[in-house]
C-alpha cells in the first residue's frame, strides 16, 4: 500500500459547525503533515507530527485542531471556521522527518466554509 | 523568509520538444531539492528528488542542481500533451526539516 488516503474528499460546512478531516497511511511511515492549498498557490505548510508528536506549528489559529492518535492516522479538527478558510487540505507523509525523503500527498479534502 | 522562486508561466511547448522548468532559492544552506508534478484539481506527486550538484535522470526527467549560483532546473525531454501540469519546486531549508515550496510553473505542451 503506497497511498495516503483523506476524506472526506469534499466537505462544506457553515462558520458554526465542527468537522473533522481524516487522513491515513500504511506505508510505515512515521512522519506525517498537514498542508493549506488555496487556488493557484503553493501548499502552505500548517502541522508536523513526528512519531505521533507535534513537532511543528506554523502558528495556524485554534480553530484547526491537530491529533494523531497513533502511527497511521493523522486527524484535523475544524471549528468556527471561516469563508477564507475554504481551501485544499492536504495530507502528507514520510519515512521520517529529514532532508532525504521526499513527501506522499493524499488526495487532499476540498473544504467549503459557507 | 526564505524563499523558492519559479517563473509562473504558462510555458507552451510543443508535443515532442524539450520543457526547462527553473527554480531558484535563497537560502545557500539548503541541502534538498525535490519537483513535484500538479494537475489541476488534484495533490502534488514527487517526480524527482536531487541532494548534490549535477544532473540526475530518471526516464524522460532530468534533475540539475547549481549550489553555487542557488538553482534547480527540471528537464523534460520528449514532452507530452499528458505532461501539461503545474510544476511545484521544494527545498528543504537548513535545520528545520521544512519544505519550502515554490509559487509552480504553469506547462502546457501542446499537440
Amino acid at each position: 500500500d503506497t497511498e495516503v488516503t483523506q476524506t472526506p474528499k469534499h466537505l462544506v460546512m457553515g462558520m458554526t459547525n465542527k468537522k473533522s478531516l481524516k487522513c491515513e497511511q500504511h506505508m510505515g511511515h512515521r512522519a506525517m503533515y498537514w498542508y493549506k492549498q488555496k487556488a493557484k498557490k503553493p501548499p502552505e505548510l500548517m502541522f508536523v507530527y513526528s512519531y505521533e508528536k507535534l513537532s511543528i506549528n506554523e502558528s495556524v489559529p485554534s480553530r484547526f485542531s491537530p491529533e494523531c492518535p497513533n502511527s497511521s492516522l493523522l486527524n484535523l479538527h475544524l471549528h468556527a471556521l471561516q469563508p477564507e478558510d475554504s481551501a485544499l487540505y492536504l495530507c502528507a507523509s514520510s519515512p521520517r522527518v529529514s532532508p532525504n525523503y521526499g513527501y506522499t500527498f493524499g488526495s487532499g479534502t476540498r473544504l467549503t466554509v459557507v | 523568509q526564505k524563499e523558492v522562486e519559479q517563473n509562473s508561466g504558462p510555458l507552451s511547448v510543443p508535443e515532442g520538444a524539450i520543457a526547462s522548468l527553473n527554480c531558484t532559492y535563497s537560502d545557500r544552506v539548503s541541502q534538498s531539492f525535490f519537483w513535484y508534478r500538479q494537475y489541476s484539481g488534484k495533490s502534488p506527486e514527487l517526480i524527482m528528488s536531487i541532494y548534490s550538484n549535477g544532473d540526475k535522470e530518471d526516464g524522460r526527467f532530468t534533475a540539475q542542481l547549481n549550489k553555487a549560483s542557488q538553482y534547480v532546473s527540471l528537464l523534460i525531454r520528449d514532452s507530452q500533451p499528458s505532461d501539461s501540469a503545474t510544476y511545484l519546486c521544494a527545498v528543504i531549508t537548513s535545520g528545520t526539516y521544512k519544505y519550502i515550496f515554490g509559487t509552480g510553473t504553469r506547462l502546457k505542451v501542446l499537440a
